[in-house]
């Protein structure tokens, strides 16, 4: 599996932008960069995913770096419900089954 | 859609001990997994399903079964409970294995072993 990489946590203020940086130099061209989120005591919950193009949603923007060896996750206006770990994930269309391979992830604390 | 349900939410269980975790959903998802989560750390897959009748193991399968009779349930069994299983227990659906689509979680199991 493709690895990424992750800072181990991040502080943002309430109201204000996150970016969340992703390393991924080993990339291949069938995998595409998810996101997930955990909130304390709960699953995981889908965020984002793309393969080249930077993509937006209603919860987060997703801008890949034109070599896809990086990505940026980007919360507009963080809430403190948003203060969870951010996982970075790879998953390789090709391969049998596709696995959800989590890493560390990114602590993001948000502060009032 | 209730999506992905897990019974019990809480279980302790003394070392040697058998027992099921129960997953099922109901939005007609090919794909099944079990995850377990160590505190502090990221998750890590047991088992996988592509489909009904066909299973796979993952990274961590070592003291844990899994079966697939009918798309909607993936039980995961602990054959001789032991203090490392102490951990949350993730069972995730997604629609098909081929895509890359979102990936749907479950709240969870959390496992006691004495």
């Amino acid at each position: 599996d493709a690895k990424t990489t992750q800072p181990n946590s991040m502080e943002s203020n309430e109201e204000e932008p996150v970016h969340l940086p992703c390393n991924h130099s080993t990339i291949s061209g069938t995998d595409y960069i998810h996101w997930y989120r955990q909130l304390p005591s709960q699953g995981p919950e889908y965020v984002i995913h793309g393969l080249t193009s930077n993509v937006n949603n209603r919860m987060a923007s997703l801008a890949i770096a034109e070599d896809r060896k990086s990505s940026t996750l980007i919360l507009h206006r963080a809430t403190l419900r948003d203060a969870a770990v951010y996982y970075c994930i790879l998953r390789d269309v090709m391969e049998y089954g596709n696995k959800l391979v989590f890493g560390a992830g990114t602590i993001l604390r948000v502060k009032s | 859609n209730a999506g992905v349900t897990q019974t019990p939410k809480f279980q302790v269980l003394k070392t040697g001990q058998s027992m099921t975790l129960q997953c099922a959903q109901d939005m007609n998802h090919e794909y099944m997994s079990w995850y377990r989560q160590d505190p502090g750390m990221g998750l890590r897959l047991i088992h996988y399903s592509v489909g009904a009748g066909i299973t796979d193991q993952g990274e961590v399968p070592n003291g844990y079964n899994v079966s697939r009779s009918t798309t909607e349930d993936f039980p995961l069994r602990l054959l001789s409970a032991a203090p490392s299983q102490t951990s949350v227990y993730f069972c995730a659906s997604r629609i098909s294995p081929a895509t890359v689509d979102e990936q749907f979680f479950g709240p969870g199991t959390r496992l006691t072993v004495l």
